[in-house]
């Protein structure tokens, strides 16, 4: 079985600009969650969708928001692009809400904002 | 707020021999989850292990077990007979009744042959 796919892999944008990025889960999967890593810290929760609704949110600005589509992939948005936004961002889901369940994690898109 | 603390930026360890790596978390709630993720360089987040709060008994997975003292709220991992392939960044991460998983800043571990 396939697991957690996201794209694009790398991404290079400008400050201002808005980013579209995309992760599909592991067949059966109903939950997605958002993480933001910025080199040499841990990751930062973003979201968490889970049934195509949002069921938790981080401490992130508005610029960011997310969905989840009927297939449970979802998309992570974020407008008017900053320095600070530069980070890997990773994907993970679960079969269920987060909890106990095991997260898998995608390879993560690479975001440079120049 | 919830947090978690990882104390130790960096750990190296003897290939062979056994390590500790410390997480400490700070919560008022009495059911939550707790995990130790491990990150290699330029691969992919996988579990390493995962405790539930209620469960006093410790967590074991073959060379990976862990230390739980709830009421100290720590929750240190401990990898016996450590091999080069256990070379990454470690993290500690919690989930609450938020449904979000907090992380700590991680510990890098060095595997000396």
């Amino acid at each position: 079985d396939a697991g957690v796919t996201q794209s694009p892999t790398h991404l290079i944008k400008t400050r201002g600009q808005h980013v579209t990025l995309r992760c599909s889960p592991i067949s059966g999967h109903k939950s997605v969650s958002w993480y933001q890593q910025v080199l040499g810290q841990g990751p930062q929760f973003i979201f968490q969708y889970y049934e195509k609704e949002e069921r938790g949110r981080g401490n992130f600005p508005d610029r960011f928001s997310a969905r989840q589509f009927p297939n449970y992939s979802s998309e992570l948005n974020v407008n008017a692009l900053l320095l600070g936004d530069s980070a890997l961002y990773l994907c993970a889901s679960s079969l269920e809400v987060l909890s106990y369940n095991e997260q898998f994690f995608g390879p993560g898109t690479r975001l440079t904002v120049l | 707020a919830q947090t978690v603390t990882q104390s130790q930026p960096e750990m190296s360890v003897q290939e062979a021999e056994t390590v500790t790596l410390s997480c400490t978390y700070d919560t008022s709630e009495s059911d939550y989850y707790l995990f130790w993720y491990k990150q290699p360089p330029s691969r992919q987040m996988i579990l390493v292990i995962r405790q539930e709060a209620y469960k006093q008994q410790n967590a074991t997975e073959n060379r990976f077990s862990v230390n739980f003292q709830k009421a100290a709220k720590s929750f240190s991992l401990k990898i016996s007979d450590s091999q080069l392939g256990d070379a990454a960044m470690y993290f500690c991460a919690a989930v609450y009744s938020n449904y979000q998983l907090i992380w700590g800043a991680g510990t890098k571990l060095i595997i000396k042959p």
